[in-house]
């Protein structure tokens, strides 16, 4: 089945830097890898998302980049702020596409 | 409109009770999803169902049944609870992108349950 390799599980940066998370998946079929963040005692909520058909999507001050030779994908914050911080998880499809397994988190912490 | 709803919110059981969560959404969502959530080890797969009247096993099914005798209900069963079973418990529903591919994840608040 698939899995989701994440890096790093801790990530510390200063108010203004950036942040990259980094996974990796097992299953070449997948085609769908988003990115859920969730804040303290929240439930997770999607930010961004990418689909196989394209390398790299933006939406304001975060990106998502994805090799599909590599079976890699990344999520990159710019400019953080202090209400960047919270735990991001990373997902891929299941073999049958009816499910999203997730990474094991990366808890990203900005200190002003 | 509420979105996805689980009940309780918390619960303690002692060891070998048995217990019942249950995940309630209004989207009109054919796929329903069980997620436990233990620190470092992310949010790992219970049980899920594409649809009404089935149910798959995800990553970490042991202990666990499910049932999805309605569209919107999504019910998570533990028979026997165990301690290793405490944990924070995640529904969540999508929509069908067709093709049997998932959409958006929409999760409940959890459900925090404690095993003594």
């Amino acid at each position: 089945g698939e899995n989701v390799e994440q890096h790093p599980s801790t990530l510390s940066v200063q108010e203004g830097d950036s942040a990259v998370i980094k996974c990796t998946y097992s299953d070449s079929a997948s085609n769908y890898f988003p990115w859920y963040k969730q804040e303290l005692g929240k439930r997770p909520q999607l930010i961004i998302d990418i689909r196989s058909n394209v390398g790299e999507k933006k939406d304001q001050r975060i990106a998502v980049t994805l090799n599909k030779t590599a079976k890699h994908f990344s999520l990159h914050i710019t400019e953080t702020q202090p209400e960047d911080s919270a735990v991001y998880f990373c997902a891929a499809l299941n073999q049958a596409g009816t499910a999203l397994i997730f990474g094991k988190g990366t808890t990203l912490s900005v200190s002003s | 409109n509420a979105g996805v709803t689980q009940t309780p919110k918390f619960r303690v059981l002692k060891t070998g009770q048995s217990m019942t969560l249950l995940c309630a959404q209004d989207m009109n969502h054919e796929y329903m999803y069980w997620y436990r959530q233990d620190p470092g080890m992310g949010l790992r797969l219970i049980h899920y169902s594409v649809g009404e009247g089935t149910t798959a096993k995800g990553e970490v099914p042991d202990g666990y049944n499910v049932s999805r005798l309605k569209k919107q209900n999504f019910l998570l069963g533990l028979e026997s609870a165990a301690p290793s079973q405490t944990s924070v418990y995640f529904c969540a529903s999508s929509y069908s992108r067709g093709s049997g591919n998932t959409g958006e994840l929409f999760f409940g608040e959890g459900s925090r349950l404690t095993v003594l």
